[in-house]
């Protein structure tokens, strides 16, 4: 079966850097995408990488590693608002449908 | 343009009864999918629906099911209701079945009783 884990939490300040990461277990990998979701809200999606290497979107960035099994998710100059729960999923085709597994979350705090 | 609809916004049953949720994509969008997320942990995939068709299944008990209409909007059915059904059921459309980036609504949050 399909398995992820990610950090439960994570706690950064204000203007730093922050990376969370995930590793994987799956068959049939297609890739990798990452989702943000505030407290009573939606996800929304941050990035997807469904090859080796780096992908930056503005603030975010993510990478992955289909050899090792593992990404991260990197937040640059932290604001206030990034504070919420981050989770990785990975797009998978397991005994002939597509899936979506979600991680756990990794709830993020960012203090002044 | 309207992100993804979801009705209702909140719902309370009772253990044994049936529920119907409903969800409106994106316009444009042909994908649905559908998940149950307990307060706490991630999204749980339970189907994605693409032009009508099932195309996608998660590890749910055949109480849950759904369907597509022809406008692409979709109902997540569940049948003999138990207390651990109570979540947040997600709805989330994509362009087509392969799309990776998922635009989810609000939610539904479902309590049982």
């Amino acid at each position: 079966g399909q398995s992820l884990e990610q950090p439960s939490e994570v706690t950064a300040v204000e203007g730093a850097i922050v990376q969370i990461n995930c590793t994987y277990q799956t068959s049939g990998f297609y890739g990798l995408s990452w989702y943000q979701q505030h407290d009573g809200g939606a996800p929304t999606f941050l990035s997807y990488n469904a090859l080796d290497g780096l992908e930056e979107t503005g603030r975010f960035s993510s990478f992955l590693s289909r050899s090792d099994s593992y990404g991260y998710l990197l937040l640059q100059e932290l604001q206030m608002k990034d504070s919420a729960s981050y989770f990785c999923a990975v797009r998978d085709n397991s005994g002939g449908y597509q899936k979506v597994t979600f991680g756990t979350g990794t709830k993020l705090q960012v203090i002044p | 343009d309207a992100g993804v609809t979801q009705s209702p916004t909140h719902l309370i049953k009772t253990r044994g009864q049936q529920v119907t949720l409903r969800c409106s994509p994106i316009s444009g969008h042909k994908s649905v999918s559908w998940y149950q997320q307990v307060l706490g942990q991630g999204p749980q995939f339970i189907f994605q629906y693409y032009e009508k068709e099932e195309r996608g299944r998660g590890n749910f008990p055949d109480r849950f099911s759904a369907r597509q209409f022809p406008n692409y909007s979709s109902e997540l059915n569940v049948n003999a209701l138990l207390l651990g059904d109570s979540a947040l059921y997600l709805c989330a459309s994509s362009l087509a079945m392969g799309a990776y980036e998922q635009y989810f609504g609000p939610g539904t949050r479902l309590t049982v009783t």
